[in-house]
């Protein structure tokens, strides 16, 4: 595997079901991200992992719960969600861009999340 | 307040042809801008960035950008479009008050026809 992947491609699921999303990235990066793609709209942040440190939490509701349990691995829980939670969920890597520098980040195919 | 401007929904153009897909943005401090590109169904793709230096970056797949600090754009180019550049693409702006936030575009639906 190259890159950054993610599973599972799709998912659908219930209201009260529990489920998590995972990505691993294999390109040595030290930085994770969470995305939330829905049409038409920017791209949301809600989670960034530098180092295995959670160091942004762009107000996300709690039913979304990340978890980084090293540098090539990220997951976010799902739980109780809504129907207006439905939509492209994205996993990114980068390296830890640092003050000053900015790297690009790479993205997995995404998990396409339909709540019923 | 920060904001990236991608002001056309979609842009046509015939294949052959030069491509531009407009961006402008607004941020505080110094602008690292980043353009991607989405196919369907699958992640954004990293075309090129720019930091600082030359105002014209090359990216992937003979795609370029012309970085204008006057009128604070970003407009990706290509001289000569393919049927398969067709996809989504967003510009992106480094947030100027975090390291890793990114403040996006909400995108351009490019159609190459043949």
């Amino acid at each position: 595997e190259t890159g950054v992947t993610q599973t599972p491609r799709h998912l659908v699921m219930g209201m009260t079901n529990k489920k998590s999303l995972k990505c691993e990235q294999h390109l040595g990066h030290n930085a994770m991200y969470w995305y939330k793609q829905s049409a038409k709209k920017p791209l949301e942040l809600m989670f960034v992992y530098s180092l295995e440190e959670r160091v942004e939490n762009n107000s996300v509701p709690s039913r979304f719960s990340p978890e980084c349990p090293n540098s090539s691995h990220l997951f976010l829980h799902l739980h109780t969600l809504q129907p207006e939670d439905s939509a492209l969920y994205l996993c990114a890597s980068s390296q830890d861009p640092g003050a000053g520098e900015s790297y690009e980040q790479y993205f997995g195919p995404g998990t396409r999340l339909t709540v019923t | 307040a920060q904001s990236v401007a991608q002001p056309e929904d979609q842009v046509n153009v015939a294949e052959g042809n030069p491509l531009t897909v407009k961006c402008t943005y607004s941020v505080s401090g110094n602008p690292y801008l980043f353009w991607y590109v989405q196919y369907p169904n699958r992640g954004l793709q990293f075309l090129l960035k720019y930091i600082t230096g030359d105002n014209l970056v090359k990216g992937s797949y003979g795609f370029e950008a012309e970085f204008n600090k006057s009128q604070t754009s970003f407009h990706l180019k290509k001289p000569s479009a393919l049927v398969s550049d067709s996809a989504l693409y967003f510009c992106a702006v480094r947030d100027g008050e975090s390291n890793y936030q990114l403040i996006w575009g909400a995108g351009t639906k490019l159609i190459i026809k043949p």
